[in-house]
């Protein structure tokens, strides 16, 4: 089946500083998404991507759809300490279908 | 208006004994999702219902089953707990399935952060 896989895994970084991370895939996606979890609650939708190439804006984080369909890119600029939590990316190949998330990238800012 | 809510929040067990988690969705959405997330790592697919029938089951033995209720609410169910279902449970749901309906955009619970001892 698909496999999404983000990397990095873990990133500690101090406050103020720009962040990406990303994901990619063997396979193509037609829609690529993004979640945040913070610690103890259910992941929140961050950004959705619905074309190739898009790049799309939510304040301070900016994703961007791959060209080639098989990959997303997030990054945080400024980091601020409420920016950790895990990050996930998750494709969806045809609308009605179910989604497939990445392994997540657990994101760690010292103030 | 009230977000996805899953109960009971924790829920201890000891092996061999049988748990059951509840969700309700956000009103007006059809699918229910159910995952699995170990240790804070990632989320692994169990079950997905929508309309009442189940559309899709993750990986998982039989002993992890669920249902969806005419008002749109899941239970899941694990029978003969082991101590590796220890983990937190996610419930999401999304509007009703088809093309451009924007179920790509879930809405996750707080989770039931079950322990099995």
């Amino acid at each position: 089946g698909q496999q999404l896989n983000q990397s990095p895994q873990s990133m500690f970084i101090q406050e103020g500083e720009d962040v990406s991370m990303n994901c990619t895939s063997s396979s193509i996606f037609n829609t690529w998404l993004w979640y945040k979890q913070d610690p103890g609650e259910g992941p929140v939708l961050l950004i959705a991507l619905y074309k190739a190439g898009e790049l799309t804006s939510n304040g301070r984080l900016t994703a961007q759809f791959g060209i080639t369909r098989k990959d997303s890119f997030l990054n945080i600029s400024a980091s601020i300490p409420s920016d950790v939590g895990i990050y996930f990316c998750a494709g969806q190949l045809f609308a009605g279908n179910m989604l497939t998330f990445g392994g997540g990238t657990r994101l760690m800012v010292k103030p | 208006e009230a977000g996805v809510t899953q109960s009971p929040t924790h829920l201890i067990k000891t092996r061999g004994q049988q748990a059951t988690l509840r969700c309700s969705p956000i009103s007006g959405h059809t699918s229910v999702y159910w995952y699995q997330q170990a240790l804070g790592l990632g989320l692994q697919f169990l079950l997905w219902y929508d309309e009442g029938e189940e559309r899709n089951r993750g990986n998982f033995p039989p002993r992890f089953s669920g249902r969806q209720f005419p008002n749109y609410s899941s239970e899941l169910n694990v029978n003969a707990l082991e101590l590796e279902d220890s983990a937190l449970y996610l419930c999401a749901s999304s509007p009703r399935r088809g093309r451009g309906t924007g179920n790509e955009k879930l809405f996750f619970g707080s989770g039931t952060q079950l322990s099995v001892l």
